[in-house]
């Protein structure tokens, strides 16, 4: 079984400054990581993923992640955030164990509020 | 550009009004998906086919059901629609034996239940 745990269902931060959204996740497998983001009334895009390459990994927008495995953790970072990034954010682990066609595991959803 | 396109991206309906939902795709992904998205909640998987192959998930009401005529299309039908069923309707395809299950979200059908 596996499961996401997003640890903030709010994030607010100045605009110009670091980004940090926590995610921790349980799988029985060598799970894959993505996370999307979500724009209002919009579709989800993924961001980044993590499939057991580069524990560091570097998405879209300046985002990137740091797949942790002895603290069983994906936390999102960006180094300075813009207004644009205003959105929710989707922690999600997939288990490769079963080739691939189940669905996803989302976490809750973190809102990152971007203050001017 | 190889896309995930969901039709209409709003619907209203009435309540007890059967609804259909679209989804088609130009990736040629073997997998598709229909999620239910609440308002502040996240995804919650439905249904998928692999192919043809129809799996529903063991919550799913009776009151959804879901053909895949082709590789390419994909519809949701809401037989009898209740004011609970009012939400964000995503679809999403994947490649069956890719080594991370990534999925390729459409942009939605918001449906209000009146």
């Amino acid at each position: 079984a596996q499961s996401v745990t997003q640890l903030d269902s709010h994030v607010s931060v100045s605009e110009g400054t670091p980004v940090l959204l926590r995610c921790n996740y349980s799988s029985s497998y060598s799970p894959s990581l993505f996370w999307y983001v979500q724009h209002p009334n919009k579709g989800l895009q993924l961001l980044l993923k993590y499939t057991s390459a580069a524990t560091l990994v570097k998405g879209i927008n300046g985002f990137e992640a740091e797949f942790k495995k002895s603290e069983t953790s994906f936390h999102l970072t960006k180094p300075s955030a813009h207004m644009s990034d205003a959105a929710e954010y989707f922690c999600v682990v997939s288990d490769r164990s079963g080739g691939g066609a189940d669905g996803l595991t989302f976490g809750k959803g973190t809102h990152l509020i971007i203050q001017p | 550009d190889a896309m995930v396109i969901q039709n209409p991206r709003y619907q209203v309906t009435q309540f007890g009004k059967p609804v259909t939902l679209s989804c088609s795709q130009t990736l040629n992904h073997n997998v598709m998906y229909w999620y239910q998205q609440k308002s502040s909640q996240a995804p919650k998987l439905l249904f998928h086919y692999y192919d043809k192959d129809f799996n529903n998930e063991a919550d799913t009401p009776d009151n959804f059901q879901s053909r895949r005529p082709n590789t390419s299309f994909c519809f949701l039908d809401i037989r009898s629609p209740g004011l609970g069923d009012a939400a964000m309707y995503l679809c999403a395809t994947s490649r069956r034996g890719s080594t991370n299950n990534e999925q390729f979200f459409g942009p939605g059908t918001r449906l209000t239940v009146l």
